[in-house]
């Protein structure tokens, strides 16, 4: 079966840090892989999204960044925190052959 | 407008049916789903329903989609109190395209 991790499942970082998230997904290969962010009570808000290894797209131009250095591994990044940037982040994968996406547990970035 | 709307709040009883509803603006969509969102985790897929049916039934869960009005709900039997989360709608016609609502939070009182 397939699953989806996420790493740290909390960060606290002041204004002007670098930040790196990691996501990993097992079980499935050529795996879709996005990026979402969820501020307080709103909905979902996709960043990035990615159909294979080095291919990224970006939904939202801000200060953040995305890669996928390896099929199943999809990193989110910044060189300078913004206090803007504190949320939920989500990633999600989907298989490709259907429409529906897979979250993995998130992480809370609270930036101080 | 947002293209997927909800409303934010719904508090019911234990035992009683709950019905959360959302309304979407992009009728080229080809499937709507409903996600369920417990506290600080990550949203897991409930059900989903293909833009050419009206309803689908699967145990406590039932969605019916309105494509006239562009309005899809997702009633919950029997609601529990573990059914208490944040309900999302969303909708989307490929796989790099997927739109959601705000969320519904669902309390349920014992």
């Amino acid at each position: 079966s397939q699953t989806i991790h996420q790493w740290p499942a909390t960060l606290v970082q002041p204004v002007g840090s670098p930040l790196s998230l990691e996501c990993t997904v097992e079980g499935t290969s050529n795996p879709n892989l996005y990026w979402y962010r969820q501020a307080a009570g709103r909905g979902l808000q996709l960043l990035f999204y990615s159909v294979g290894i080095g291919q990224i797209s970006s939904e939202v131009p801000q200060n953040l960044s995305a890669s996928r250095p390896q099929d199943r591994q999809f990193i989110l990044s910044s060189k300078k925190l913004l206090l803007s940037d504190s949320g939920f982040y989500l990633c999600a994968w989907n298989s490709g052959r259907g429409y529906e996406q897979y979250f993995g547990p998130g992480t809370r970035l609270t930036v101080t | 407008g947002e293209d997927v709307e909800q409303s934010l709040f719904l508090s019911v009883r234990e035992g009683d049916s709950s019905v959360i509803n959302c309304t979407y603006t992009d009728s080229s969509s080809t499937y709507l789903y409903w996600y369920k969102q417990e506290p600080g985790a990550g949203l897991q897929l409930l059900t989903y329903i293909f833009s050419n049916m009206d309803m689908k039934q699967d145990q406590r869960l039932t969605v019916l989609l309105n494509k006239k009005d562009k309005h899809l709900s997702l009633r919950i039997a029997d609601t529990q109190t573990g059914d208490s989360a944040i309900y999302f709608c969303a909708r989307g016609f490929n796989n790099n395209d997927m739109r959601f609502g705000a969320g519904t939070r669902l309390t349920v009182k014992p």
